[in-house]
């Protein structure tokens, strides 16, 4: 149980295009979903918060406008980098909780984008 | 401000050689302190959480156990492919997680 998925696991793409990201509750309902990021040799970095049918709650210093968050429905979240440059290239990772009385988070396997 | 900071770094290990990860914390009120595992290129795995100072919690040849101050990690007898990296982490406000920096642990057969 509590299995969360990511796709794609890897992608590559050319500066300033946009590229999406998706991550999905395989077997719960995530009333919350948290998308992190994780440069080399380093720990997570929380950058946003989502619940379901809301807005995303973005971390300090964090753009909004550059990372685009939609949490369409209980089990699926997207992340969007638009006009992405290599600054952005970073392994993201997203987590799920169920809510129901637990903290819990289970992570994704990640994403590991590559910008040119 | 919340802090977490685990010891050490880094931890080779023999096969066999049991230790201890540490995991010190700083955080009005704790809600709940949490033990991940990652493995290279893969996203956390979740290991254990702990409520309360005196909790402890066993999963094989891992065993968290908490105070009001740290955590430690116990891993008993270990094999090669308990090499990873070990994280820790405490709930922040409503959900947020803050990590701290992880030990890298190595087993050698």
């Amino acid at each position: 149980g509590a299995v969360v998925s990511q796709h794609p696991s890897w992608v590559i793409c050319k500066s300033g295009t946009s590229v999406k990201i998706e991550c999905r509750s395989l077997d719960f309902q995530a009333t919350t979903m948290f998308w992190y990021r994780q440069f080399p040799k380093q720990s997570l970095m929380l950058m946003a918060t989502s619940n379901e049918g809301s807005k995303a709650t973005y971390e300090q210093g964090v753009e909004k406008d550059k990372f685009l968050i939609n949490h369409a429905s209980l089990t699926l979240s997207t992340l969007t980098v638009t006009s992405a440059h290599p600054e952005d290239s970073s392994f993201y990772i997203c987590s799920a909780t169920s809510g129901r009385g637990t903290d819990t988070q289970y992570f994704g396997p990640g994403t590991r984008l590559t910008v040119l | 401000e919340d802090q977490v900071t685990q010891s050490p770094e880094a931890l080779r290990l023999q096969e066999g050689e049991s230790s201890s990860l540490n995991c010190s914390y700083t955080v009005s009120g704790l809600r709940g302190l949490f033990w991940y595992r990652q493995d290279p290129g893969k996203g956390p795995e979740f290991l254990f959480t702990l409520y309360s100072a005196g909790e402890e919690k066993e999963k094989e040849r891992l065993k968290a156990t908490l105070t009001k101050k740290e955590s430690f990690l116990h891993i008993t007898a270990p094999k090669p492919e308990d090499s990873a990296t070990y994280l820790c982490a405490v709930i922040q406000g409503a959900q947020k997680l803050v990590f701290g920096q992880g030990t890298r642990l190595t087993i050698n057969p």
